[in-house]
């Protein structure tokens, strides 16, 4: 079973800072996918990476995938307290999603 | 429907009661998954159904657990004599399809608490 392993597990930092919250895998990803979770309600996709390399930008997200598919950052550039939640990375087989134990994030006003 | 509806919210159970959760998932999805989650926690995989037919029930962590899906597309997952470690929020996903790109529709969850 892939494990991944997300750091770090807590942050919390002043609105307008910059970010970055990383996945690790023991073996690479097929693809992988990042979630946003916040409290009471279910994950919510943000993006999927599929290519050893790929970067993918929304809006002030940056998401990186390791060149050999078994790592994954995501940066944020100024913070919002909006941008608050647990951050999930998962990696997508054939048939489920395992994910990481996720990086819970904080922006104080 | 527009999204993944889940019910009840919250549901507080005597230990050795037996439950039922619900999940309408989004219309003519055919995946549906079930998952775990633990008070700070990522999600934990229970069981995965492509319409009525359960292909994965590797995650379930006992012969309490039991998922349905009869018709293919409500999904009812039942937990027997419950235990305090069944405490946790249990949510329900669904996708259209199982390709790299395709991601998961989440419901909001139901949070069990077992006293």
């Amino acid at each position: 079973t892939q494990l991944l392993e997300q750091s770090p597990q807590f942050l919390s930092i002043q609105e307008g800072e910059n970010l970055t919250v990383y996945c690790n895998s023991s073996s690479v990803f097929s693809s992988l996918q990042w979630y946003r979770q916040e409290p009471g309600e279910g994950p919510v996709l943000l993006v999927t990476v599929v290519t050893g390399g790929e970067v993918k930008k929304l809006k002030r997200l940056t998401f990186q995938f390791g060149d050999a598919r078994k790592d994954s950052s995501l940066h944020i550039t100024a913070a919002q307290p909006g941008d608050t939640g647990l951050y999930l990375c998962a990696s997508k087989g054939a048939q489920k999603l395992v994910f990481g134990q996720g990086t819970r994030l904080t922006i104080n006003p | 429907g527009a999204g993944v509806s889940q019910s009840p919210r919250y549901k507080v159970a005597k230990r050795g009661q037996d439950v039922a959760l619900r999940c309408d998932p989004i219309s003519g999805h055919v995946s549906l998954f079930w998952y775990q989650q633990a008070l700070g926690q990522g999600p934990e995989f229970l069981t995965y159904f492509q319409n009525e037919a359960q292909l994965d029930k590797s995650g379930l962590p006992s012969d309490r657990f039991f998922a349905e899906r009869p018709e293919g597309s409500v999904s009812t997952l039942k937990i027997q004599r419950t235990q305090q470690e069944d405490s946790a929020v249990y949510l329900c996903a669904s996708s259209s399809g199982q390709g790299a790109n395709y991601g998961y529709t989440f419901g909001s969850g139901t949070r069990l608490t077992v006293v």
